[in-house]
């Protein structure tokens, strides 16, 4: 089975400019989580979606920040603009619906995407 | 709300020789337990879990964790380490609802020398 699949794996910018972080999660799993992992503050939930809703965004810094979810096999994350702060790597996990019978507790990580803002 | 806190941020032990990686958390709720593994440039992956029953769980690897309720802690143990073992270890917990986020400690970076 395919993992969870996240592109680009390294991504540089110039500060002001757009970036979209995309992320496919394992099929058949319904929840979606982004975090963000840096040195000064470790890997900190931004938002994640269940069912292709959103659920809890208050991890989403600044308006600069969003998400989008438009079905079960895809999610985007926005910056615009982006700031050298944001340099970082950005993962996606998902995990199963309790419905499957499978470990709905347990959340499955891409390789995660590097984030380099100039 | 819940936290967790990671005692070591770095771990640094000889090849075949025991090693603990400290974790304790605060909860107002039940939690799933949790470590994970992050090896260099890569995802992280679930090393091993607790969620009930035995409070000593293992992991295919030779890791094992025991969930002490009354101390809050969720140290990690292996009895004799490989060069293989260096990585990041992160702690975290989840609320027991399902399909809820994790929280994550700072993560240990264990350095096996050989």
């Amino acid at each position: 089975d395919a993992g969870v699949i996240q592109s680009p794996r390294h991504e540089v910018t110039e500060m002001g400019q757009e970036v979209t972080l995309r992320c496919k999660p394992i099929s058949g799993h319904n929840s979606l989580f982004w975090y963000r992992q840096t040195m000064m503050r470790g890997l900190e939930l931004l938002i994640y979606f269940n069912n292709n809703v959103p659920i809890d965004d208050s991890g989403m810094p600044e308006d600069r920040f969003s998400a989008k979810m438009p079905n079960a096999s895809f999610s985007t994350l926005k910056i615009q603009p982006s700031e050298p702060r944001d340099s970082a790597v950005y993962f996606c996990a998902s995990s199963p619906p309790p419905s499957s019978g499978g470990p709905t507790d347990t959340q499955y990580f891409g390789p995660g995407t590097r984030l380099t803002v100039l | 709300a819940q936290s967790v806190t990671q005692l070591d941020s770095q771990v640094p032990v000889f090849e075949e020789a025991p090693v603990e990686l400290r974790c304790n958390y605060s909860s107002s709720v039940s939690v799933y337990l949790f470590w994970y593994v992050q090896y260099p440039n890569q995802g992280l992956q679930l090393l091993l879990k607790y969620l009930s029953g035995s409070t000593l769980v293992k992991s295919i690897n030779g890791f094992e964790a025991e969930f002490n309720k009354s101390q809050t802690s969720f140290h990690l143990r292996k009895p004799s380490v490989h060069i293989s073992d260096t990585a990041e270890y992160f702690c975290a917990v989840s609320r027991i609802s399902g399909n809820t986020p994790l929280v994550f400690g700072k993560g240990t970076r264990l350095s096996v020398i050989a």
